[in-house]
């Protein structure tokens, strides 16, 4: 079976803490996805790899950064948390050689 | 741009009832992917199908049915006999076609359709 699997479901942070999402596939899958999902706005894309150490901005990017230092590794972070990131995060993994992700099961993050 | 659009926020339907979630895009691309991904209470996406831009033959899973037309932009899913553990929030996405070194997969996704499912 595919296995995504997403460090926290739940986490709470205080404002103006550094936050750490981390995101482990075992499908030695090339490409990495962080999403973030809100009420009515959908999916929307923050961060994508494809590779060890690259990175792509997505529609998104601001008030994030991102780390892959190893393939099944991807690591979403927030160098200083907003109420404007509560959100729930999702992480996605694709290979080059076919269309599609598959995905974790979120971590919903509650900033106060 | 690439655009995804599912206009119906929220559906209500009685159990047995035929339940039809409307997706329209907004490509330049002439080829490319569409998807529709179920997101149950749990909250993990789970895959449903994937569509190829070439391939317009209707497909049928089961109780579930997708009607791809490119005419009109549209990829409408469709449950039969719907279920209270068809009850998630479904969404659609659109890709460029795959497979070069520099593809990356990337999806974009609706806004999602809620659909509730009662007993």
């Amino acid at each position: 079976d595919v296995k995504v699997t997403q460090s926290s479901r739940y986490l709470v942070k205080r404002t103006g803490e550094k936050v750490f999402l981390e995101c482990v596939q075992d499908m030695d899958h090339e490409n990495m996805f962080w999403y973030r999902q809100d009420p009515g706005l959908g999916l929307r894309l923050i961060y994508f790899s494809y590779d060890v150490k690259m990175k792509e901005k997505g529609d998104i990017p601001e008030g994030y950064s991102v780390s892959r230092e190893k393939k099944e590794r991807f690591s979403l972070i927030l160098e200083s948390a907003s109420t404007n990131q509560t959100s729930m995060y999702l992480c996605a993994h694709s290979s080059r050689q076919k269309t599609g992700q598959f995905f974790g099961p979120g971590t919903r993050l509650t900033v106060l | 741009a690439q655009k995804v659009t599912q206009a119906q926020t929220e559906i209500s339907v009685v159990e047995k009832e035929d339940v039809t979630l409307d997706c329209v895009y907004e490509t330049r691309d002439t080829t490319y992917y569409l998807f529709w991904y179920k997101q149950p209470p749990s909250g993990e996406l789970v895959f449903l199908i994937r569509r190829n831009s070439f391939d317009e033959q209707n497909e049928i899973s089961g109780r579930y049915s997708w009607n791809f037309q490119k005419s009109t932009s549209s990829f409408n899913f469709t449950i039969t006999a719907s279920q209270v553990v068809d009850s998630a929030v479904y969404f659609c996405a659109l890709s460029d076609l795959e497979v070069s070194s520099s593809n990356t997969g990337k999806l974009i996704f609706g806004q999602g359709t809620t659909l509730q499912v009662k007993p």
